[in-house]
């Protein structure tokens, strides 16, 4: 099935470092969305990015999209301890559902 | 949480009984999905609503039902349990198309002995 996969599976950095995560998925798509999830939390809808779009900022979220590589990236800058949670991208295969992936683990140290 | 609960929270069950899970929004929301999340899987979709009466199935379906019969309520049932169903469950609605951004009800953390 058409999933997301993240890599890494798991980060850990310091405060105020950058943390990169990346996607990948398998066939086309209409957009892309990144979630987050806090311990023992529902996921939060962070930021989406439609096919059509290469690159897209939210605050200190920077999300790039390359359609021809199949591949998505999440940056978040200058990282805080309370960034410390798991990211997931997902995909939608058709207009009425969306497929998950299996998230990165970030941990930022104070 | 957008204005969706989930109930119960957590519950224990034994493996061959019942369990309906229950989620609820109070935005009059079209869209309703049930996932279960477990380590190294991420979420999955177990299945989803389209409107009053209107599901169909998602992922890994097998070994659940699901029912809508008003807008603001999706229940999810078990019809016997085993332990391969012990996960977490959440709720999401989408307020505009599908494929849009969801939003997430709390979860429900379920334990099958």
């Amino acid at each position: 099935s058409q999933q997301g996969e993240e890599d890494p599976q798991a980060l850990s950095i310091q405060e105020g470092e950058n943390a990169t995560m990346n996607c990948s998925y398998k066939t086309s798509i209409n957009n892309l969305q990144w979630y987050r999830q806090n311990s023992g939390r529902g996921l939060v809808h962070l930021i989406l990015i439609r096919s059509n779009e290469r690159e897209k900022h939210s605050g200190r979220l920077r999300v790039t999209l390359d359609t021809s590589k199949k591949s998505s990236s999440l940056l978040i800058t200058a990282s805080r301890a309370a960034d410390t949670a798991s990211y997931f991208c997902a995909t939608d295969k058709n207009t009425d559902k969306l497929i998950f992936g299996t998230g990165t683990r970030l941990q930022v140290f104070p | 949480d957008a204005g969706i609960t989930q109930s119960p929270r957590h519950k224990v069950t034994e493996t061959g009984t019942p369990v309906t899970l229950r989620c609820h929004q109070t935005e009059n929301h079209r869209y309703m999905y049930w996932y279960r999340q477990d380590p190294g899987h991420g979420l999955r979709l177990i299945h989803y609503s389209y409107g009053v009466k209107d599901t169909d199935k998602g992922e890994v379906s097998d070994g659940y039902s699901v029912s809508r019969s008003k807008t603001e309520d999706f229940l999810l049932t078990l019809e016997s349990a085993t332990s391969s169903q012990t996960s977490v469950y959440f709720c999401a609605i989408t307020p505009g198309l599908p494929s849009y951004e969801q939003y997430f009800g709390p979860g429900t953390r379920l334990t099958v002995t």
